[in-house]
């Protein structure tokens, strides 16, 4: 699966949007760029994905450029608990069996008052 | 949604024992759980995949029978740290895939499961 690269980390204040940058420049044609995000001692928690379309979920937007090798992900209103660490995540699929999600070092989201 | 359950949410145990940690798919069948570990301060690594009714495959580097991984049917799937020794301290989480989805759709993690050996 190709790498990507996230800034360590990123602040932003309460109600104001969070755009979390992801760069995949090596993806193929056939991965799909997920976020997920894990906030302190849980599992990480599924955010939104896309393949080369952007994507809005109750959640977040996924913006992917045309050229599909970066992404940001936004938060449009931020709260405090949005806190996390946030992963971008490039995974190959195959329609036969599930494949793995690697995990990168992620941008850790400070929301702050 | 899709929920995963780990059981239990942390464990102590003794040095030289074995812990076993559960992962079951509440609401959904998965062909295929993954398992992964993280240390402090670190990223998710995974440790192996686990398909309903084989073998498990093991990352390079994680001892398949220091970690024995179970999935016996497709809704539970269980890890045992066999021996456990100080440095296998860790959060240890599962992820499932549900098999009635579609190809693409995410992967579903449980809550984890911290475990300290004393």
């Amino acid at each position: 699966d190709a790498k990507t690269t996230q800034p360590p980390s990123m602040d932003c204040a309460e109600g104001r949007a969070a755009n979390l940058p992801c760069n995949h420049s090596t993806i193929s044609g056939n991965e799909y760029v997920y976020w997920y995000r894990q906030i302190h001692s849980q599992g990480p928690q599924y955010i939104i994905h896309g393949l080369k379309n952007n994507e809005t979920n109750e959640m977040a937007s996924l913006i992917i450029t045309e050229d599909r090798k970066s992404s940001t992900l936004i938060l449009p209103h931020a709260t405090l608990r949005d806190t996390a660490v946030y992963y971008c995540i490039v995974r190959g699929i195959n329609t036969g069996t599930a494949s793995k999600l690697t995990f990168g070092t992620g941008t850790r989201l400070q929301v702050t008052l | 949604g899709a929920v995963v359950s780990q059981h239990p949410s942390w464990v102590i145990c003794k040095s030289g024992t074995s812990v076993k940690i559960e992962c079951r798919s509440l609401d959904f069948q998965a062909t295929t759980m993954f398992w992964y570990r993280q240390f402090p301060k670190q990223s998710l690594m995974l440790m192996a995949t686990s398909n309903e009714g084989s073998k498990a495959t093991y990352e390079q580097g994680v001892e398949k029978d220091k970690f024995l991984i179970n999935h016996a049917s497709l809704t539970l799937s269980t890890l045992t740290v066999t021996s456990a020794h100080p440095e296998d301290s860790s959060f240890y989480i599962c992820s499932a895939d549900d098999r009635a989805s579609s190809y693409n759709s995410p992967l579903h993690f449980g809550n984890g499961t911290r475990l300290t050996v004393t």
